[in-house]
């Protein structure tokens, strides 16, 4: 079975400095898809970045960036120029490539920014 | 990008009564809405996935008799939690499956349902 872990249930970080959020992930699978969600205070789920297995460029949108190590079978996330915005849950994921598999969630780190 | 709604946003109800939490596409028709349970500072626990005119498929260890899940049309996706207990107390968020995606679909979330049994 596939399982998504996050090792730090929170973290901080100053507001304009760069963060890292780590994930690892297990899996037999060859082909799958990696996703990063954000859950701000108003619980609204947010996808930030979005990973194809098979491509091997790391997936970027604007200040956010992931590091995807496929045979460490890791996938990090980047944030640059944090925002007080940007404070907020933020989950790992993970879905097989059949359409009709679930997601799998990681644990969640809760980030904070520190004005 | 497409819109989830859900409703109501919050809800408060005796013990021992049913509550019924709707969840709707707004702008797109969804065959395949999945409903999710979290606890306070816990992760999304899959509970369902409802398919359009069929019934619907229950993760390991949720109730079907207590979760009702009903997918009456492509845009509207229901939960009703029956005979809730204080235990049920919890937020409740859908997605649904945006279509047409090939092997890669998005799921895009609804805003969740605060359920609190007293």
């Amino acid at each position: 079975a596939q399982t998504v872990t996050q090792s730090q249930p929170e973290m901080s970080v100053q507001e304009a400095e760069t963060v890292t959020l780590s994930c690892t992930y297990d899996t037999s699978e060859s082909d799958y898809y990696l996703f990063w969600y954000k859950q701000p205070p108003s619980r609204q789920m947010i996808l930030v970045i979005r990973q194809e297995a098979y491509k091997q460029q790391n997936a970027t949108e604007n200040r956010f960036s992931v590091n995807f190590q496929k045979a460490a079978k890791s996938f990090s996330l980047k944030i640059s120029d944090s925002q007080l915005g940007d404070a907020a849950m933020y989950f790992c994921a993970y879905r097989t490539m059949n359409r009709d598999d679930k997601i799998i969630f990681g644990k969640g780190t809760r980030l904070h920014i520190l004005p | 990008g497409a819109v989830v709604s859900q409703h109501p946003s919050r809800v408060i109800c005796k013990s021992g009564t049913s509550v019924k939490i709707e969840c709707r596409s707004l702008d797109f028709q969804a065959t395949t809405m999945f409903w999710y349970r979290q606890f306070p500072k816990q992760s999304l626990m899959l509970m369902a996935t409802s398919n359009e005119g069929s019934k619907a498929t229950y993760e390991q260890g949720v109730e079907k008799d207590k979760f009702l899940i009903n997918h009456a049309s492509l845009t509207l996706s229901t939960l009703t939690v029956t005979s809730a207990h204080p235990e049920d107390s919890s937020f409740y968020i859908c997605s649904a499956r945006v279509p047409n995606q090939g092997f890669l679909y998005e799921q895009y979330f609804g805003p969740g349902t605060r359920l609190t049994v007293t």
